[in-house]
């Protein structure tokens, strides 16, 4: 079965400072990994996925992912944080490419 | 291109009632997702939609939760009669083709229906 834990529900970084959200998975094979953001009353959108092609991936607003397959993790990163982060971000993993499994999200907060 | 469209955003209704949420998902997109977050929990499946048959319910809680897709258009998904614990947040998602031979195709979320049962 795959499942998907997220470090830390709430995360606080000044702006301008690095922003890691952490994600590591559980899977039996190879899966397909997604990062997702939702801002206050959007669904959630796409920031990043990956499909076993290369390992660091790039994504939406400066942010990119690397997966590492000997740590099982698909952590988050942007180099400088911008107020308009601030939001809530779902990591997910699936192996058929329908049935996606979420993290219980880690909610960004961006300090002036 | 509107993206996907759920309706309402809210609704608040009493134990035993009976709530009907709506997607619309976007247009030519073969596929059909629902999904819950029950607050502070994680994203769960629910089921998922090849046009108008259903190709996986398996995430469906028990019988009170009935889901449609007449047309292999628009989806409903009915909770007859609602309970407290189905509180939470019902997102509908949407991809364009199916993925039954391997590989993954982008699912493009609506905003939710945040159901409230009293």
């Amino acid at each position: 079965a795959q499942s998907v834990t997220q470090l830390g529900s709430h995360v606080s970084v000044s702006e301008g400072a690095l922003v890691l959200l952490r994600c590591n998975y559980s899977s039996s094979v190879p899966p397909y990994l997604f990062w997702y953001v939702q801002y206050p009353n959007q669904g959630l959108q796409l920031l990043l996925k990956y499909t076993s092609a290369a390992t660091l991936v790039k994504g939406i607003n400066g942010f990119e992912a690397e997966f590492k397959k000997s740590e099982t993790s698909f952590h988050l990163t942007k180099p400088s944080a911008h107020m308009s982060d601030a939001a809530e971000y779902f990591c997910a993993v699936s192996l058929t490419g329908n049935q996606f499994y979420f993290g219980t999200g880690t909610s960004l907060t961006v300090i002036p | 291109e509107a993206g996907v469209t759920q309706f309402p955003s809210h609704s608040v209704i009493e134990k035993g009632q009976t709530v009907t949420l709506r997607c619309d998902p976007i247009s030519g997109h073969d596929n059909l997702y629902w999904y819950r977050r029950v607050m502070g929990k994680e994203i769960k499946f629910l089921l998922h939609f090849v046009k108008e048959s259903k190709q996986d319910e398996s995430g469906m809680p028990n019988n009170r939760f009935l889901a449609e897709r007449t047309g292999g258009t628009y989806s409903t998904l009915k909770v007859q009669p609602a309970e407290l614990e189905d509180s939470g947040v019902y997102f509908c998602a949407s991809s364009q083709r199916s993925v039954a031979g391997g590989g993954t195709d982008t699912q493009y979320f609506g905003p939710g229906t945040r159901l409230t049962v009293l």
